[in-house]
Formats: structure tokens, C-alpha cells, sequence
């Protein structure tokens, strides 16, 4: 089976920096990706992770270390707009690969 | 180019009744999931196809629920009958194909509430 545990609530300010952690278990890793998902909508993706290191996408960052199972996703200059859930989700490699999420992280940006 | 359509977006039953849901997904994708989400949880995966084959449904409480993919495109999960835990949000999402890192693009959901 696979173990994915990531904070179940954040608070962060407008305008500052936040990292989201995300840690797993797995056989067979394959990749880890980040969804961002607002409130009563489907989730979109952010980001993909297979290799060691950062990911940067404008103000969205990704880390992942293979070593430690471990990722982080980095907001930066945080909008209200940013307030949504942030779902870590893992790639398990095989005939037919699999995604398993977690449970997210919801992120509150306050004024 | 359109996204995943699902419909209904809303779906109100009485427990012991059957609940259908649609999924169209984008244009050329093989992959086609169904998940379900509950409230502060992230979705979890019912069932997988590869075209018209399901590939994982090893998720899918068979006693109640069935899908289909009949011609590789569209597909329609079924609840029979739907009992009170079932309340959740059924999303359907798509990706291009086997063997390739495919990120998923995933359709509004359906909404069910089981009275």
C-alpha cells in the first residue's frame, strides 16, 4: 500500500510565502505531482516531480526528494486567491500506472 | 477545446434507489478514471480504463456499483442500490494514454446526496 500524509489545514498572509509538506511511502515510485483544488471544484494540475530538486513555475515550486520520500510545494506572494486545498498525489509505476492522493492540505490566506 | 463533461452536477435520492452518472471526456484521451471524494479527503480511485478495458477496478464495491466505457469514449457509472454512505462527490477525470506521464484533466463532479 501506499502512505501519504500532508498537514490537513494551513493558515498563511497575503503576500508571504508558504510550504506545503507532503511525505509518502510507496513501492515502486514513479513521480509525485501536486493538484490544487478550490472549494466545490475539481481539482487542476500544478506540478510533476520524478527526478530530484526544484520545480519552479512562476510563483508555484516543487521539491522532491526521492531519498526521503518527501515533497514540498512552494507558494509564493500568496493571493486571497490562493486559498484552496492542495492535494499531493503519487505516481506508483507498473503495467498500468496508479495515483494515489492525499487527503490535501487546505490553505487559508488571510488579509 | 472543451474540457471533461459530466453530468447531472447534482443528484438528490432516497437510499435503496439507482443513481447514474456521465462522463464525456476530453476528445482523444484513452484514460478515463472515476473517483470519489469525500469531504476533506482527496478522491479515491473506483475504477480505471485503458480505452473500453477496465484495467484497475479493484476499488469498486461490485456488490452496488457497476461502470461502463462501451466504445471507448464516454462512460456511465451506476449505483444499485445507493445507501447513505454513498453521499460524496463522484469525479471523472481523463488523460491521453498508457505509458505516458499523463497528468489528469478531471470534469466539475457530480454531487450525490443519498436521503
Amino acid at each position: 500500500g501506499q502512505n501519504i500524509d500532508q498537514p490537513t489545514e494551513m493558515t498563511a498572509t497575503e503576500g508571504a510565502i508558504v510550504q506545503i509538506n507532503c511525505t509518502y511511502q510507496t513501492s515502486g515510485f514513479n513521480g509525485l505531482f501536486w493538484y490544487q483544488q478550490h472549494a466545490g471544484e475539481a481539482p487542476t494540475f500544478l506540478s510533476y516531480n520524478v527526478l530530484d530538486g526544484l520545480e519552479e513555475k512562476g510563483r508555484f515550486s516543487s521539491f522532491l526528494s526521492r531519498s526521503k520520500g518527501y515533497s514540498y510545494l512552494l507558494l509564493k506572494e500568496l493571493q486571497m486567491k490562493d486559498s484552496a486545498s492542495y492535494l499531493c498525489a503519487v505516481l506508483k509505476s507498473g503495467g498500468y500506472q496508479k495515483v494515489t492522493f492525499g487527503i490535501g492540505t487546505k490553505l487559508q490566506v488571510i488579509p | 477545446e472543451a474540457g471533461v463533461v459530466q453530468s447531472p452536477r447534482y443528484k438528490i435520492i432516497e437510499k435503496k434507489q439507482p443513481v447514474a452518472f456521465w462522463c464525456n471526456p476530453i476528445s482523444g484521451h484513452n484514460t478515463l478514471y472515476w473517483y470519489l471524494q469525500n469531504l476533506g479527503q482527496g478522491p479515491e480511485l473506483l475504477i480505471r480504463y485503458e480505452n473500453e478495458e477496465a484495467v484497475d477496478d479493484s476499488q469498486l464495491p461490485k456488490d452496488r456499483f457497476s461502470a461502463e466505457r462501451l466504445k471507448g469514449v464516454d462512460s456511465t457509472l451506476k449505483i444499485q442500490p445507493a445507501e447513505l454512505g454513498d453521499s460524496a462527490v463522484y469525479l471523472c477525470a481523463s488523460s491521453p494514454g498508457m505509458g505516458e506521464l499523463n497528468e489528469q484533466f478531471f470534469g466539475p463532479g457530480t454531487r450525490l446526496t443519498v436521503l
